[in-house]
């Protein structure tokens, strides 16, 4: 079955970057597309972007063009979304979520990256 | 700038029937923006549930069903239960990317 497990949460100072990683197992890994997803405490979910596992090929947020990058790492079977410059309103829950065409299908436990002074 | 609109809170009886909606302030939901719904319970991940209108996965029960309904991407469930408590997000494909209602509280009662 599908698993993904995500690195564990963080405490970072506004102006710092973080880089999460979701490690993935039970499916073909480039089959399916990678998004990510933040949900801010007490908030709706937000669409961060996409990357193509076949060919790294990745697809962005407007809001969150020039400061976040998606990769990928198909030896490992691992995804990874730094998210740079952060401020107070990035504090959220990051979810990877593996995508069918037209799916969110599976997601990650979530990673709880707070901003803080 | 589009935004998905969905009913902020909903209460619905055990065994009853509610359809909750999906609206997007440009214009109609259609087929075209593959419209999708997540349960999400608290303190857990979100799961998908109904995907391109009214497509279920395997683990999505029965009495979930999605519909284009006015203009608008709908979810019903037939037959509440309990465990239907939730927060309950719809999704579009618009513009290249993917844009998320605000959710809707569902309240099993």
């Amino acid at each position: 079955q599908v698993h993904l497990v995500q690195s564990g949460g963080e405490l970072k100072k506004p102006g710092t970057s973080v880089k999460v990683s979701c490690k993935t197992s039970g499916y073909i890994f480039s089959n399916y597309a990678l998004s990510w997803v933040r949900q801010a405490p007490g908030q709706g979910l937000e669409w961060m972007g996409w990357i193509a596992t076949h060919n790294g090929n990745t697809n962005y947020a407007r809001r969150f063009q020039g400061r976040i990058t998606m990769t990928t790492d198909t030896s490992t079977r691992t995804a990874y979304m730094e998210l740079r410059t952060l401020t107070t309103d990035d504090t959220a829950v990051y979810f990877c979520v593996v995508v069918a065409a037209t799916s969110f299908d599976f997601w990650g436990p979530g990673t709880l990256i707070t901003v803080s002074p | 700038q589009t935004v998905v609109t969905q009913e902020p809170s909903v209460t619905v009886s055990p065994g009853g029937t509610v359809t909750l909606t999906c609206a997007s302030n440009t214009g109609a939901v259609t087929n075209a923006h593959y419209p999708g719904w997540l349960q999400q319970k608290p303190g857990q991940a979100p799961m998908s549930l109904i995907y391109s209108i009214n497509d279920k996965h395997s683990w999505t029960p029965a009495r979930f069903s999605g519909s284009l309904l006015g203009g608008k991407a709908a979810l019903t469930l037939s037959g509440v239960v309990p465990e239907d408590e939730a927060e309950y997000y719809c999704l579009i494909y618009s513009g290249g990317g993917i844009i998320f209602g605000g959710g809707t509280k569902l309240t099993v009662l």
